[in-house]
């Protein structure tokens, strides 16, 4: 068990509808990191947070978007859902926001497995 | 632009062989890290280890060895006697020393290992 906890499992959901997906980072970490892996693309950056506030950015669709609460939990938000959006989206979580030392691990939930019919 | 080549898509190995999983890595960076990440059935990744572009010393844990090879841009994960619960897909991944967590990731080598 790696102490990130993302809710729910498994989803399912019509072209067109919007869904939020929850990560709760292990205790003490103030940065999380959402990854999608799918079939096509393989496991994919989208978007860091630290402490609140959006700290890099990677191919993360405008349709997409997150936020992290003063609590540290972090949602990701994707609309419009299309059928290439079916995939698998973790999210990470690390004590710090950059690899100054290199002494810190990224710590990755189980994953919410996204099917959109 | 940063890339990770896993050219194996899949391997099926009979428990007890070794088996190496190859990673290729292209960077422009002077300094960067690798990683191995490994993904069982169900499905959570877990991470099995990190090497700075600096050290090129390779490494062993257990039945896990890692050889990195700077001159070829290589970072090869050896399994040593495997197991059935080996079985899982394999991440090799790449970042930026400054971004450490941009982790660009290769496509994964899934392992059957095969009792």
């Amino acid at each position: 068990d790696s102490g990130v906890t993302q809710t729910p499992k498994h989803l399912i959901t019509a072209t067109g509808q919007r869904v939020t997906l929850r990560c709760s980072p292990r205790s003490g970490d103030l940065s999380v990191y959402w990854y999608q892996q799918s079939l096509d693309q393989g496991l994919q950056f989208l978007i860091q947070y630290y402490n609140g506030e959006e700290r890099a950015k990677g191919n993360i669709l405008e349709r997409f978007s997150a936020q992290q609460f003063p609590d540290l939990h972090s949602e990701l938000n994707l609309s419009s859902l299309e059928l290439g959006d079916s995939a698998l989206y973790f999210c990470a979580s690390s004590v710090g926001s950059e690899g100054a030392t290199g002494n810190t691990e990224a710590f990755f939930g189980q994953g919410t497995r996204l099917t959109v019919v | 632009a940063q890339k990770v080549t896993q050219a194996q898509t899949e391997i099926s190995v009979v428990e007890k062989e070794d088996v190496t999983l190859d990673c290729v890595y292209e960077t422009r960076d002077t300094t960067y890290y690798l990683f191995w990440y490994k993904q069982p059935p169900s499905g959570e990744l877990v991470f099995l280890i990190r090497r700075n572009s600096f050290d090129e010393q390779n490494e062993i844990s257990g039945r896990y060895s890692w050889n990195f090879q700077k001159s070829t841009s290589s970072f090869n994960f050896t399994i040593t006697a495997s197991q059935v619960v080996d079985s899982a897909v394999y991440f090799c991944a790449l970042s930026q020393t400054e971004m450490i967590y941009k982790i660009i990731f290769g496509k994964g080598t899934r392992l059957h290992i095969l009792p």
